[in-house]
């Protein structure tokens, strides 16, 4: 069953403006997860959270963490027509695993 | 570094026919995975390995086998292929809280 679940499930925006998609999950996590996936193509790592962290940021990339409410938001700043691409947010579990489970995506749409 | 490699890239069965889906990385990774993406359904874990010699069940694995082979290798064997396994199958390998490094999948149709 998915852990994740992304929103909104697709997001188009112009050039220049920001992108935000959220992401829930339903159990506790050691960390939470965000991956690009061009069409095609397979899913590329794009920053990781712990749960102890509240923000992360990478380049234009900034990543929020709410335990209490189990939710995470990923915000593009500045989008590019290569930002075009599909989100995922992905939850491991406090067993200690490694084993990752993935949400559903939000399909972002950037136009020059 | 060639990083997680994948073979083959596409590929067409019929049902009944069996195959062995390839995975490889050369990051001296302990965990790796198999994963199948199907429309709306973001992607499912089918098998996973924690070390060298452990598999473990994932949340999609009938119909499905795995093994271990060394260190780097993982591969998925399909035993008696269905129309239902016609899917995108992502390997991926990871080590400790470094992120998943994803293969570039395989297009498999069953018909």
């Amino acid at each position: 069953s998915q852990q994740g679940e992304e929103d909104p499930q697709a997001l188009s925006i112009q050039e220049g403006e920001n992108a935000t998609m959220n992401c829930s999950y339903k159990t506790s996590i050691n960390n939470l997860q965000w991956y690009r996936q061009n069409s095609g193509r397979g899913l590329v790592h794009l920053i990781l959270i712990r749960s102890n962290e509240r923000e992360k940021h990478s380049g234009r990339l900034r990543v929020t963490l709410d335990t209490s409410k189990k939710s995470s938001s990923l915000l593009i700043t500045a989008s590019r027509a290569a930002d075009t691409a599909s989100y995922f947010c992905a939850t491991d579990s406090q067993g200690g695993s490694e084993k990752l489970v993935f949400g559903k995506g939000t399909k972002l749409t950037v136009n020059p | 570094n060639a990083g997680v490699t994948q073979t083959p890239k596409f590929q067409v069965l019929k049902t009944g026919q069996s195959m062995t889906l390839q995975c490889a990385q050369d990051m001296n990774h302990n965990s790796m995975y198999w994963y199948r993406q199907d429309p709306g359904m973001g992607l499912r874990l089918i098998y996973y390995s924690a070390s060298e010699g452990t598999t473990d069940k994932g949340e999609v694995p009938n119909g499905y086998n795995v093994s271990r082979l060394n260190k780097r290798e993982f591969s998925l064997r399909l035993e008696s292929a269905a129309p239902s396994q016609t899917s995108v199958y992502f390997c991926a390998s990871s080590f400790k809280e470094r992120g998943y490094t994803f293969g570039s999948g395989t297009r498999l149709t069953v018909v």
